[in-house]
C-alpha cells in the first residue's frame, strides 16, 4: 500500500517553456504532499508543502511565482515550473504522508528529471 | 538548512560485510527515519525510530538513536550488491516537516 505516482519521469524542453509535474497518491488520501528538489549527489531540499484546499507553504528562497503548486484534491498535487530556464534543470521529487503528521513515513514518487535546453 | 549530517559521505564494502552509517542532527526531534534511494529514483522508507526509543531492528537493518548525542546509526548486516544505494536520515523536529541529511552513498561490491 501507500503508493505515490509521479509523472512524467523525464522532461526535456526548451528554455521558456512551462512544465507541469503531477504527484498522485494511488491508494490513500494525502492532505499533505511535499515537493523536493535534488541536485546530483546531494540531499533533498524541501521546496514547499502542499496542503489540500489551501495555499502551499513555500520554503525560504523558493519563488512562489516560479514554482506554482496546486493541491486540488486529496490524491493529486501538481508542481508547475513556469518559464523554465537551464538553471531549473534538476530532479524533482514529491512525497505524500498519511495523516499529514510527522510521526508517519513519507511515501515518495519516483521523481521527475527536468532538463531545460 | 539541512540539519542532518551523515558520515561517511561514501562507503565501499565487499558483499557479506556489514555497513554502518551515522547521522548527526542539531535540534530536538520527535522521531528519526532512514530512507534509501536507488540512483535516479525516489526514496523508500526503511525504518522509523521514535525519540523515546534507543534501538530498532527490521530484517538486516539495525538502527540506534542517542538523543543525548543527537546522533543515530544505521547498520546493514551481511550486505548484498542490491544494497548499493544512497541512504538518508530524516529528522522531524516539529510536527510534519522533514529535514533530510546529506546522505551516505553505499557501494557493495560483489
Amino acid at each position: 500500500g501507500a503508493v505515490v505516482s509521479q509523472h512524467p519521469s523525464r522532461v526535456i524542453c526548451k528554455s521558456g517553456t512551462s512544465v507541469k509535474i503531477e504527484c498522485r497518491s494511488l491508494d490513500f488520501q494525502a492532505t499533505t504532499m511535499f515537493w523536493y528538489r535534488q541536485f546530483p549527489k546531494k540531499s533533498l531540499m524541501l521546496m514547499a508543502t502542499s496542503n489540500e484546499g489551501s495555499k502551499a507553504t513555500y520554503e525560504q528562497g523558493v519563488e512562489k511565482d516560479k514554482f506554482l503548486i496546486n493541491h486540488a484534491s486529496l490524491t493529486l498535487s501538481t508542481l508547475t515550473v513556469t518559464s523554465a530556464h537551464p538553471e531549473d534543470s534538476s530532479f524533482y521529487i514529491c512525497s505524500a504522508q498519511l495523516g499529514g503528521q510527522g510521526n508517519q513515513p513519507q511515501h515518495f514518487g519516483d521523481g521527475t528529471r527536468l532538463s531545460i535546453l | 538548512s539541512q540539519q542532518g549530517e551523515e558520515d561517511p559521505q561514501a562507503l565501499s564494502i565487499q558483499e557479506g560485510e556489514n555497513a554502518t552509517m551515522n547521522c548527526s542532527y542539531k535540534t530536538s526531534i520527535n522521531n528519526l527515519q532512514w530512507y534509501r534511494q536507488n540512483s535516479g529514483r525516489g526514496l523508500v522508507h526503511l525504518i522509523l525510530i521514535r525519540s523515546n526509543e534507543r534501538e530498532k531492528h527490521s530484517g538486516r537493518l539495525r538502527v540506534t538513536l542517542d538523543t543525548s548525542k543527537k546522533s543515530s546509526s544505521l547498520l546493514i548486516t551481511a550486505s548484498r550488491a542490491a544494497d548499493t544505494a544512497s541512504y538518508f536520515c530524516a529528522t522531524v523536529p516539529g510536527t510534519y516537516k522533514y529535514i533530510f541529511g546529506t546522505g551516505t552513498r553505499l557501494k557493495v561490491l560483489a
